[in-house]
């Protein structure tokens, strides 16, 4: 696509509920990453995929979060048993693999954000 | 590990004026990039402008353009004439020129423009 698109976009669940948050990344970019921004702060890396390697979870919170890439392209961020301080946006963005030489490979671009609200 | 530090929470600037954000970072790299990214209320990320720290020229872009200090591991963003749109919160960020490496943002500024 054009673009990076995030589904949802706002997302409202009750505490306890799985939930699960989708990015379709620009084609043929190889490199996908998943932030959280939550009120008023900077971006929080969470994980990151570069083609079939395997993924960089250093982020990630607390084994409630997790994320799949599947074929190489849509990726899924799911947060099981979801608490109140996750409510956050969560960001995703894309890449073509840095030092590729790829036009724009040390940049990201960035979807558009889901809102997650746990009430 | 790379650290990115923005000082100033907000800022505000009168519509035509020029206005320079700080940013400061800590790595032990010799090569790496750095980054201003805008975020409107939309929430969508856009990135300014970009600086390869192999490059002693600052980058520019129309009316945005960067005071590149290596040695002083600093990154600030000029924006001049100033314009309604401006306004928003803007983003630095680090990141290394491995192959495998992610942005490290700093907490961002927020600005306003004045009109």
């Amino acid at each position: 696509g054009a673009g990076v698109s995030q589904s949802p976009s706002n997302k409202v669940t009750e505490k306890g509920k799985d939930v699960e948050l989708r990015c379709d990344p620009i084609s043929g970019h190889t490199a996908l990453y998943w932030y959280r921004q939550s009120l008023g702060q900077g971006l929080e890396f969470l994980i990151y995929f570069q083609g079939n390697s395997a993924p960089d979870k250093s982020g990630l919170p607390s084994d409630r979060f997790s994320a799949e890439r599947t074929g190489g392209s849509v990726s899924t961020l799911t947060i099981q048993r979801t608490q109140q301080e996750d409510s956050a946006v969560y960001l995703c963005a894309s890449s073509p693999r840095l030092g590729s030489g790829a036009s724009g490979a040390n940049v990201l671009t960035f979807g558009a954000g889901s809102r997650l609200t746990v009430l | 590990a790379q650290t990115v530090t923005q000082s100033q929470p907000e800022m505000s600037v009168q519509e035509a004026e020029t206005v320079t954000l700080s940013c400061t970072y800590d790595t032990s790299e010799s090569d790496y990039y750095l980054f201003w990214y805008k975020q409107p209320p939309s929430r969508q990320m856009i990135l300014v402008i970009r600086q390869e720290a192999y490059k002693q020229q600052n980058a520019t872009e129309n009316r945005f353009s960067v005071n590149f200090q290596k040695a002083a591991k600093s990154f600030s963003l000029k924006i001049s004439d100033s314009q309604l749109g401006d306004a928003a919160m803007y983003f630095c960020a680090y990141r290394s020129a491995g192959a495998n490496s992610k942005l490290t943002f700093g907490k961002g500024i927020t600005l306003s423009v004045r009109p």
